[in-house]
Parts: C-alpha cells; structure tokens; sequence
C-alpha cells in the first residue's frame, strides 16, 4: 500500500527557506507525479507543483519564482524548497501522488504544518 | 488558470437525508473533475475523478455527475462520517486549481 509522509521544520524565520521532504513507502516514485499542495490554516488548497521521475517539473505560476521540487531516486523522496517565505506560507504543506493520464491526487501524506514566525 | 467556484459554502443536512454539491468551472474542462473530502485534521482523500467514476473503496453512496462547466456531487443517505468539507479540482490544465470547498454539517 502506497503511503507517503511528509518532514521538515516546523518553524521557518521570514525572508528563509521553507524545506521540505516527502518520503514514499509501498511503492517507487519512478512511475506518476509526484505533487506538492498546501492548504492555509481554515483556507482551501492550493497546488504548487510536481515533479515526474525523470526529474522534470511543473509549478504554478503564482509561486514559480520561488519554488523548487527536486526527487532523489536512491532514497524514493522528494522535496520541496520555497524560497523568501513571509508570513503568508503558514499552512499545513501536503504531498501526494497524481496520474500522468489525468492527474487526480490519489495518495496524500498526512501533512506538516508550516508556521513562518520570527 | 481555471477558476473553480463551489456552492453552496455551507450545506446543513439531517443524517439519512440527500446532500448535493455544485462545482462550476471558468471554461470546459470536459470530465477532468475530482472530488475530495477532507475531514478536521486530516488529508484530502479522493472520492471521484473522471466526473463520475468512484476511487477506490469509496462506497456508492457518492456519485458525481457533469462534464463541461457543471458538475455535482451527491452524497445519498448521509451518514455520521460523511460531514466534512469537499472540495471539487481540475485537471484539464495547469495549473491544478482546486474549488474553496463546501462544508457539510449537522443540522
């Protein structure tokens, strides 16, 4: 069974780097999209890329600037680099697995709240 | 990027009654329409994708209908478990964008 789970600091200072990793269990992260969305506390969702196996990637405009998804086979993680956080990027940060064919996000990672604070 | 718009934003239903949820989109994006509950604390779980076609294990309670820029979601006989909010997504293209989700509550 396909599981993911999120890690990272909880705490990230304004004007750093918010760092994030997704490790997969169950299954290889050579095969699908692999997806980062985060969802601000009592907000809706918001998709902020993906990465494919072969280390290509896609971002949504409103955050390209800043973000980076990178994958690293031997360890079947991915990870998630948002760049000059403010307080804006608080929100419980999910990963999850999408279909190439149609990308629906059908596997999620529990989530990892996020909280940028001095 | 595709605008996705929900209604109602909160939905008060009886258990054992019938809930029906709307999702409309900017533009066509055919039937590349999720649906996803998310229960307090917890992550998304995918429910229907395609417009219609049930995830796995998800029981047939749920249906989802529509294709083009109206889409619905029915949740018949609504049980205990089933008060969450729902959030419908697109994937005709990217940028994934997802509706700001509907709430179901007890009434």
């Amino acid at each position: 069974q396909l599981q993911l789970q999120e890690s990272g600091p909880g705490v990230v200072k304004p004007s750093e780097t918010l760092s994030l990793t997704c490790s997969v269990s169950g299954g290889s992260i050579s095969l699908e999209y692999w997806n980062w969305i985060r969802q601000p506390p009592g907000k809706g969702l918001e998709w902020i890329g993906h990465v494919y196996y072969s280390g290509s990637t896609n971002y949504n405009p409103s955050l390209k600037s800043r973000v980076s998804i990178s994958r690293d086979m031997s360890k079947n993680q991915f990870s998630l680099r948002l760049t000059s956080v403010t307080a804006a990027d608080t929100a419980v940060y999910f990963c999850a697995r999408s279909i190439v064919s149609a990308p629906r996000l059908d596997t999620w990672g529990q989530g990892i709240l996020v909280t940028v604070s001095s | 990027e595709i605008l996705m718009t929900q209604s109602p934003t909160t939905l008060s239903v009886s258990p054992g009654e019938r809930a029906m949820l709307s999702c409309r989109s900017s533009q066509s994006i055919s039937s590349n329409l999720a649906w996803y509950q998310q229960r307090p604390g917890q992550a998304p779980r995918l429910l229907i994708y395609g417009g219609s076609a049930r995830a796995t294990g998800i029981p047939a309670r749920f249906s989802g209908t529509g294709s083009g820029t109206e889409f619905t979601l029915s949740i018949s006989s609504l049980q205990s478990d089933d008060f969450a909010v729902y959030f419908c997504q697109q994937y005709s293209k990217w940028p994934l964008t997802f509706g700001g989700g509907t709430k179901v509550e007890i009434k």
